[in-house]
C-alpha cells in the first residue's frame, strides 16, 4: 500500500494563479482531510470529507475549494492564489478518525 | 484562541534519559488525545493516543499521561534515542475519536536528543 500520496511536492505560484493539489489514498478510508501548516505553527484544518460526495469546511476554508467524487481522491483547489496561502499542505485520511494517516505534504509558495 | 497549547517550542535531552513533552488544552469537550511525530520534509506520523476515560496509555518506550482535572497531558519517552529527534505535535478530538471533523493541533515541540 502506498498510503496517502500527494502531488506535487513543491510548487511556486504567482499571485492570482490557480492550482489543484492532488491527494489519493489506497486504504479505503472514508474520512479525508486537508490541513495547512504555517512556519512555527500547528496544523490547521481547511476542509474535510466523511465520504464520497460529502465535504465540509474546517477552521480555515477561505480561498479554497474541495470535491470528493471517489473514496480515494480528495483534491484541494486554490482559485486565486494569495501570498497568505504560502504554506505546507498536508492531506490525511482515517478509517474511524482515530490516528489519521498523513501524506508527505506539498510545499506551496505564492509570490 | 489556541485550544491546544504546547508551551515549549524546543526541548533538549541526553540520549538514554527520559524525555517529557507537555500539552495543555482549554476545551472541555475534547475527549481523545493523540501525539504525532514529524521529521523534516515528511508528514506527521501517529505515535500514541489516549481516551479521556483513561489516565495512562503505554506503548513500548512511549507513555502518555492524562490529567483531566488539570486539562493537561504529557508524553514520556524512556529511554530517549537519537531517532526520537523530531517535532512532536499534541492533537485533540471530540466525540471519542470519531474524529469526522478533524483534529485540533498544538504548535509542536522540537525534541533534540543529544549523544
Amino acid at each position: 500500500n502506498a498510503g496517502v500520496t500527494q502531488t506535487p511536492k513543491f510548487r511556486i505560484l504567482k499571485i492570482g494563479q490557480s492550482m489543484t493539489l492532488q491527494c489519493t489514498q489506497d486504504m479505503n478510508h472514508n474520512y479525508m482531510y486537508w490541513y495547512r501548516q504555517d512556519p512555527g505553527m500547528g496544523l490547521k484544518l481547511i476542509y474535510y470529507s466523511v465520504g464520497a460526495g460529502i465535504t465540509d469546511k474546517g477552521e480555515v476554508p477561505n480561498g479554497y475549494n474541495v470535491s470528493r467524487s471517489t473514496t480515494e481522491d480528495f483534491p484541494l483547489r486554490l482559485e486565486l492564489a494569495a501570498p497568505s496561502q504560502t504554506s505546507v499542505y498536508f492531506c490525511a485520511s482515517s478509517y474511524s478518525g482515530k490516528g489519521q494517516f498523513f501524506g508527505p505534504g506539498t510545499r506551496l509558495t505564492v509570490l | 484562541d489556541q485550544q491546544v497549547k504546547q508551551n515549549s517550542p524546543s526541548l533538549s535531552v541526553q540520549e538514554g534519559r527520559i524525555s517529557i513533552l507537555n500539552c495543555d488544552y482549554t476545551n472541555s469537550m475534547f475527549d481523545y488525545f493523540l501525539w504525532y511525530k514529524k521529521y523534516p520534509a515528511e508528514g506527521p506520523t501517529f505515535l500514541i493516543s489516549i481516551s479521556s476515560i483513561k489516565d495512562k496509555n503505554e506503548d513500548g518506550r512511549f507513555t502518555v499521561f492524562l490529567n483531566k482535572s488539570a486539562k493537561h497531558l504529557s508524553l514520556h519517552i524512556v529511554p530517549s534515542q537519537p531517532g526520537d529527534s523530531a517535532v512532536y505535535f499534541c492533537a485533540a478530538d471530540m466525540y471519542s475519536g470519531g474524529g469526522a471533523d478533524g483534529l485540533t493541533f498544538g504548535k509542536g515541540t522540537h525534541l533534540i536528543i543529544q549523544p
